[in-house]
């Protein structure tokens, strides 16, 4: 059964302490991984895609990296305005999107 | 440039009553999708619009759940009778036009709707 699980559920981070937040994902014949950042009480907002193994993208503090069996965001040195959660997702047959229950991240001053 | 536009923002209801949600897609877009997120949940799509018909219901309750997408714009979501279990955040999203796999989506802010 196609899966897509997030890690940690939940991160608390001081600022400036860089981490990861993890991806796998069971999807066959995978097309690309999404990830989007989500505030609270606010729609998701895209972030990166990923298409292939091996593919990196990066967007201010934010890195994200791809395997054949999971992705892996990067923060480096995050500041306060970085606490979000953040969701992953792929896309299952018929163009659907399949969102993982995303890390809610928190980074104190 | 207007990102998507969802109204109301908020909605509390009866069980059992009706309620309709209501989108506004960026210009330029025809594809047109219904999320709904519980709460410490993902998405989970509830139906895709391509112009003003709909390619992907497979997740839409079809005996409570309804939608429209009149002239390939405006899109409404209705629940009639709602139940308590519908309570969540019901979000809708756009892109541009081709495979869903290749166009970023555009979420607007969703609606929160409470049943009691």
């Amino acid at each position: 059964e196609d899966q897509v699980t997030q890690s940690p559920e939940a991160l608390r981070l001081q600022e400036g302490e860089s981490s990861s937040l993890n991806c796998s994902y069971t999807v066959s014949g995978l097309r690309g991984l999404f990830w989007y950042r989500q505030d609270p009480g606010k729609g998701p907002e895209f972030l990166f895609t990923l298409y292939s193994a091996g593919e990196e993208k990066e967007k201010e503090r934010l890195k994200a990296t791809l395997t054949k069996k999971e992705s892996f965001l990067h923060i480096t040195a995050p500041k306060p305005e970085d606490s979000a959660t953040y969701l992953c997702a792929v896309p299952k047959t018929g163009n659907q999107f399949y969102f993982g229950t995303g890390t809610s991240l928190t980074v104190i001053p | 440039e207007a990102g998507v536009v969802q109204s109301p923002r908020y909605k509390i209801i009866e069980k059992k009553q009706p309620v309709a949600f209501w989108c506004n897609p960026i210009s330029g877009h025809n594809t047109l999708y219904w999320y709904r997120q519980n709460l410490g949940q993902g998405p989970e799509l509830l139906i895709r619009y391509e112009n003003e018909e709909a390619v992907d219901d497979s997740q839409l309750p079809k005996d409570r759940f309804s939608a429209e997408r009149l002239k390939g714009v405006d899109s409404t979501l209705k629940i009639q009778p709602a139940e308590l279990g519908d309570s969540a955040v019901y979000l809708c999203a756009s892109s541009l036009d081709g495979v869903p796999v290749y166009n970023e989506q555009f979420f607007g802010p969703g609606t929160r709707l409470t049943v009691l």
